[in-house]
């Protein structure tokens, strides 16, 4: 199964810069899913991306997609101490599977 | 109200034990998962349930059972426990069959620990 590889694999970042994490993947996919993970706890969905959009946004957070390359990138803006947490990509392929990276861990130093 | 929970939340055991991890949603979901998070938090899908029936049987020791008495619903059961086992256990769900557009849903997790 395909899974999306997420680099760098730790960032640390004062409070108030911009985090920016990086994801490829092997396969074609349907859509392309961010999540966090803060420690201690499950994963919360942040944004997707379908296969035929280049860019997204939410809050704080820029999405990009090039399914050329194979390549999506999460942006986090003016960060805060609260998005100390891992972020992972997870592709779906349309089988049923949402395959997941091995993630980025953010600290943001206040 | 939590949206997809799991019991219990941690969970130490010897090995050769047989132990239960259940799972609950409460967002008339269809379709439910279970991944294993290992020690380098890399997730790995290990089944998945669509009403009831099982659509995603990845390769798992059969050790490992997976039951759905409803669709609200995702239990999994491990004999004869192994070190190997201890990880964490994420139960998931999404509102439909395939990822397509739907996010998924996440419990809070269970952490295994083998001894």
């Amino acid at each position: 199964s395909q899974q999306g590889e997420e680099d760098p694999q730790a960032l640390s970042i004062q409070e108030g810069e911009n985090a920016t994490m990086n994801c490829s993947y092997k396969t074609s996919i349907n859509n392309l899913q961010w999540y966090r993970q803060n420690s201690g706890r499950g994963l919360v969905h942040l944004i997707l991306i379908r296969s035929n959009e280049r860019e997204k946004h939410s809050g704080r957070l820029r999405v990009t997609l090039d399914t050329s390359k194979k390549s999506s990138s999460l942006l986090i803006t003016a960060s805060r101490a609260a998005d100390t947490a891992s972020y992972f990509c997870a592709t779906d392929d349309g089988n049923n599977r949402l395959a997941f990276g091995k993630g980025n861990q953010v600290v943001v130093i206040p | 109200d939590t949206a997809v929970s799991q019991t219990p939340k941690y969970l130490v055991t010897q090995m050769g034990n047989d132990k239960s991890i259940k799972c609950e949603q409460n967002l008339g979901h269809d379709t439910m998962y279970w991944y294993k998070q290992d020690s380098k938090k890399f997730l790995k899908i290990m089944f998945s349930y669509n009403n009831k029936e099982l659509i995603i049987n990845e390769t798992v020791p059969n050790r490992f059972s997976p039951k759905s008495p409803d669709k609200a619903h995702l239990n999994l059961h491990i004999n004869s426990l192994e070190l190997g086992d201890s990880a964490v256990y994420f139960c998931a769900s999404s509102l439909s069959r395939g990822w397509g557009n739907t996010e998924a849903f996440f419990g809070q997790g269970t952490r295994l620990t083998v001894v």
